[in-house]
């Protein structure tokens, strides 16, 4: 298994255009995250999946933000009419029931919105 | 909801010890994390605690005291490779599994 995988690396996009981002958790693990990460912040918590099942939205969160996990297997995040604001570093994290490991973090998203 | 707090920087010395401090308040606990995260990479995970005491691995040692909530991370034989910024993440018993970090504490190594 190589982890989690996130794409893209990075991605530039203009004020108001819409973004999708794709995460691939490792096979084994049902649970999905979803964290934003700004610059000197620590990740800010997005959303959760328990297999196919959303089970946890941030009240932070705008109606522009949805996020989807077909199968249980990869999720998908998309930012809606993007603001400058949303500029940050999308991490996508997974881990299963046995978690004291933590989570297992993918190596994020920049998003740049210009 | 929770507040956790932890020192924005500090600094030592290359083959030093330093001890990293995290407090938190919590409605409910179910375990606290350390993360290290090097700058412009992803945060990877060093230790978990859940019970009260010292869990140690490697150079690495973490001790949760749940009555204070108040936990440590302790680095030992500083490496410069060790210069990154270490997250304090706390679990709720709530919320099945999500995790609520720290802004991090940035740590420099030198010579």
């Amino acid at each position: 298994d190589t982890g989690v995988s996130q794409d893209p690396r990075h991605k530039i996009t203009k004020r108001g255009q819409n973004v999708t981002f794709r995460c691939d958790p490792i096979s084994e693990h049902n649970r999905l995250y979803w964290y934003r990460q700004t610059l000197g912040q620590g990740p800010e918590f997005l959303t959760y999946f328990q297999n196919e099942a959303q089970l946890e939205k941030s009240r932070l969160l705008s109606d522009r933000f949805s996020a989807e996990r077909p199968k249980g297997s990869f999720s998908t995040l998309e930012i809606q009419r993007t603001e400058q604001g949303d500029s940050a570093m999308y991490l996508c994290a997974s881990s299963s029931r046995g978690d004291a490991y933590g989570y297992t973090f993918g190596s994020g998203t920049r998003l740049t919105v210009v | 909801g929770q507040n956790i707090d932890q020192p924005t920087e500090m600094t030592a010395t290359e083959g030093a010890i330093v001890q990293i401090n995290c407090t938190y308040q919590t409605s409910g606990f179910n375990g606290l994390f350390w993360y290290q995260q090097h700058a412009g990479e992803a945060p990877t995970f060093l230790s978990y605690n859940v019970l009260d005491g010292l869990e140690e691995k490697g150079r690495f040692s973490s001790f949760l005291s749940r009555s204070k909530g108040y936990s440590y991370l302790l680095l030992k034989e500083l490496q410069m490779k060790d210069s990154a910024s270490y997250l304090c993440a706390v679990r709720a018993l709530t919320n099945a599994g999500k995790s609520t970090f720290g802004d991090g504490t940035t740590l420099t190594v030198k010579p």
